[in-house]
């Protein structure tokens, strides 16, 4: 399969603790995005890379959040002490240029 | 204003049946439309790019109005295998963030 992975697809986590999600892009797409989705609402952006530099962050993206793309290749989102509202599918897409595809997604859950 | 509004649904249709989405976008400045289509649970699929002069893939013709701010999309012969929420998405820039709407829920029954 050739398409966007994301790994985990689930993650149950106990609230303050930090998780990391990994995001590997189909190859030689040069952008990849971050975006949260919560139920009923459709993808909002959180932050996008071209190559190894994060080129935009939304607003959305709190101090908590970080994201890396060290070499241009695959992208790591961590949350720092999680909260019930983080409670949402993180979405990674990944595009040559124009159109977005987007992976299955990791589905977490703050209890 | 939200920037990308849709009618929420749900649409329920018949088997056979045509049935049109509709979308408007509050940023006049935005570059690049699509249609993505998203089941329950999954990933956001794209279905089709939206152009000016407006575009048809198969039973999907979607059309795209600069001036109203408009974006549609139709489906005609709908097939159970059509029932998903179809998500309005711009782009303000190619290669930056995509602004999804919130999707209209579409349920083909037989």
């Amino acid at each position: 399969d050739t398409g966007v992975s994301q790994n985990p697809r689930h993650k149950i986590t106990k609230r303050g603790q930090n998780v990391t999600f990994r995001c590997d892009p189909i190859s030689e797409h040069n952008r990849l995005y971050w975006y949260r989705q919560t139920l009923g609402q459709g993808p909002e952006f959180l932050t996008y890379f071209q190559n190894e530099a994060q080129l935009e962050k939304s607003r959305l993206l709190s101090d908590r959040f970080s994201a890396e793309r060290p070499k241009g290749s695959f992208s790591t989102l961590e949350i720092q002490r999680t909260e019930q509202g983080d409670s949402a599918m993180y979405l990674c897409a990944s595009s040559p240029g124009h159109e977005q595809y987007f992976g299955p997604g990791t589905r977490l859950t703050v209890t | 204003r939200k920037e990308v509004e849709q009618d929420p649904g749900p649409f329920n249709v018949p088997e056979g049946a045509t049935v049109a989405f509709n979308c408007t976008y509050s940023n006049s400045a935005s570059q690049s439309f699509f249609w993505y289509r998203q089941d329950c649970r999954k990933e956001p699929k794209l279905l089709m790019s939206v152009y000016s002069s407006g575009n048809e893939d198969g039973r999907f013709t979607a059309q795209l109005n600069r001036a109203s701010q408009y974006i549609s999309l139709l489906i005609r012969d709908s097939k159970l295998s059509d029932s998903a929420t179809y998500l309005c998405v711009v782009n303000i820039q190619a290669g930056t963030a995509l602004i999804f709407g919130k999707g209209t829920t579409l349920s083909v029954s037989s």
